[in-house]
């Protein structure tokens, strides 16, 4: 079955720089890949998705790019804020059946 | 749009005893859930797949006969930790797709606690 690693498990960054989570799967058929913000004791937000059709995607501070051949994906946050502090977690699934996720990321940006 | 509700948000239990737990679809008719556990610091690991009007499908190594899922209607999907044990204490929660390129939506979960 599907396997997702992510990398780092912790990332420390000061107010207003990048961070840059990447993630690999080993299913080649999976073709839907989203990213998920998740607060302590709370549900995961989904912040941005990418299918396996384009290469990258972007939404105002977030981006996400794909690169099918290798198999692996990447969350960049610019310009990052306090309130980005959270666990983040990548995900694949294959034509939006179960989603498998990373291992997670614990970001936290410094004021 | 798009809302799973679960219910309820946070439980107590003693060992031994059921708890069941319900995730409904408000807005949107789910023909498939998806249940899973997060311990604390932990990723979310898949538990099963819930499929309306049908058996679940488990993932390998969970049991089947612990964890009762339940989907008998295209909105609503309970999970049931029978004869629970203080390991079972974890973080649950439920999630479907929409549909329409909307993306999963999750619960608000639901957080065990057995004593």
């Amino acid at each position: 079955g599907e396997n997702v690693e992510q990398h780092p498990s912790t990332l420390s960054v000061q107010e207003g720089d990048s961070a840059v989570i990447k993630c690999t799967y080993s299913d080649s058929a999976s073709n839907y890949f989203p990213w998920y913000k998740q607060e302590l004791g709370k549900r995961p937000q989904l912040i941005i998705d990418i299918r396996s059709n384009v290469g990258e995607k972007k939404d105002q501070r977030i981006a996400v790019t794909l690169n099918k051949t290798a198999k692996h994906f990447s969350l960049h946050i610019t310009e990052t804020q306090p309130e980005d502090s959270a666990v983040y977690f990548c995900a694949a699934s294959i034509n939006t059946d179960k989603l498998i996720f990373g291992t997670g990321t614990r970001l936290q940006v410094f004021p | 749009g798009a809302v799973v509700s679960q219910h309820p948000s946070w439980v107590i239990c003693k060992s031994g005893t059921s708890v069941k737990i319900e995730c409904r679809s408000l807005d949107f008719q789910a023909t498939t859930m998806f249940w899973y556990r997060q311990f604390p610091k932990q990723s979310l690991m898949l538990m099963a797949t819930s499929n309306e009007g049908s058996k679940a499908t488990y993932e390998q190594g969970v049991e089947k006969d612990k964890f009762l899922i339940n989907h008998a209607s295209l909105t609503l999907s309970t999970l049931t930790v029978t004869s629970a044990h203080p390991e079972d204490s974890s973080f649950y929660i439920c999630s479907a797709d929409p549909g329409s390129n909307y993306g999963y939506t999750f619960g608000s979960g639901t957080r065990l606690t057995v004593v």
